[in-house]
């Protein structure tokens, strides 16, 4: 199984400012004949379901405000917030799509300063 | 809009086999994968396994030996059957849609889940 961790496990931001999240898998999710990392990051808001905002990485998923973006290639992958809004307040999950068993990342939790 | 609403009982004893339904509106079944997913109270998110349209399956191995996932495409729904359950498959249960593989191939379309407590 590809194990995914994220750091931090939670994070205080001012409204405005920048938030990071890092995530890391065990082994790569980068897919060589379609040059496409499988990663993807989730929100999830208490009472909801998870809403997909990144995937293949980078590609931001169609009606996501664009203060949201994301990085990195193989192993490593970040989610930035470029300018957290309070709606930002959530658990952020990583999840690699790369290989069965999928597998998801322990979240890391949002909140305002 | 694709939607998903997931049926089924919400309490159940030890011992006994979790059913759930999905039913997908607005989009058909065909050409897609249709997973499970779980979220434990307060805890992350694990994959049950998934199905294509075709029926071909996909399992967690570690749930394997007690999961079988379905497809019904006359009606448009896909099934889950978790057998002998004990407290530790108390979760919320999601039903799910993954991207075509040309689109991306993450799930993206999710229902707004189905808690099942196991509890004698």
């Amino acid at each position: 199984d590809i194990v995914m961790t994220q750091s931090p496990d939670s994070l205080a931001v001012s409204l405005g400012e920048r938030a990071t999240i890092n995530c890391k898998s065990s082994q790569s999710v980068f897919y060589s004949p379609k040059y496409k990392n499988y990663l993807a990051w989730y929100q999830q808001k208490p009472g909801q379901p998870p809403k997909l905002l990144i995937y293949w990485a980078s590609t931001r998923e169609s009606g996501v405000p664009d203060r949201f973006s994301g990085s990195g290639s193989g192993t490593e992958f970040t989610l930035t917030i470029s300018s957290l809004q309070a709606e930002d307040v959530a658990v952020y999950y990583c999840h690699q799509y790369y290989s069965t068993p999928l597998t998801f990342g322990p979240g890391t939790k949002v909140d305002i300063k | 809009q694709v939607q998903l609403q997931e049926s089924g009982p919400g309490l159940l004893r030890p011992s006994e086999t979790l059913s759930l339904t999905c039913t997908v509106s607005g989009g058909p079944v065909m050409n897609y994968y249709w997973n499970w997913m779980r979220q434990p109270p307060g805890k992350g998110l694990e994959w049950i396994g998934d199905i294509y349209y075709t029926g071909s399956t996909n399992y967690n191995p570690s749930l394997k030996s007690r999961v079988t996932i379905s497809v019904d495409t006359s009606k448009n729904q896909f099934s889950l059957e978790l057998r002998s359950v004990t407290a530790a498959d108390t979760a919320k249960y999601y039903c799910v849609r993954s991207k075509s593989q040309s689109q991306g191939g993450a799930p993206d379309y999710w229902g707004q889940g189905t808690l099942v407590i196991v509890s004698s």
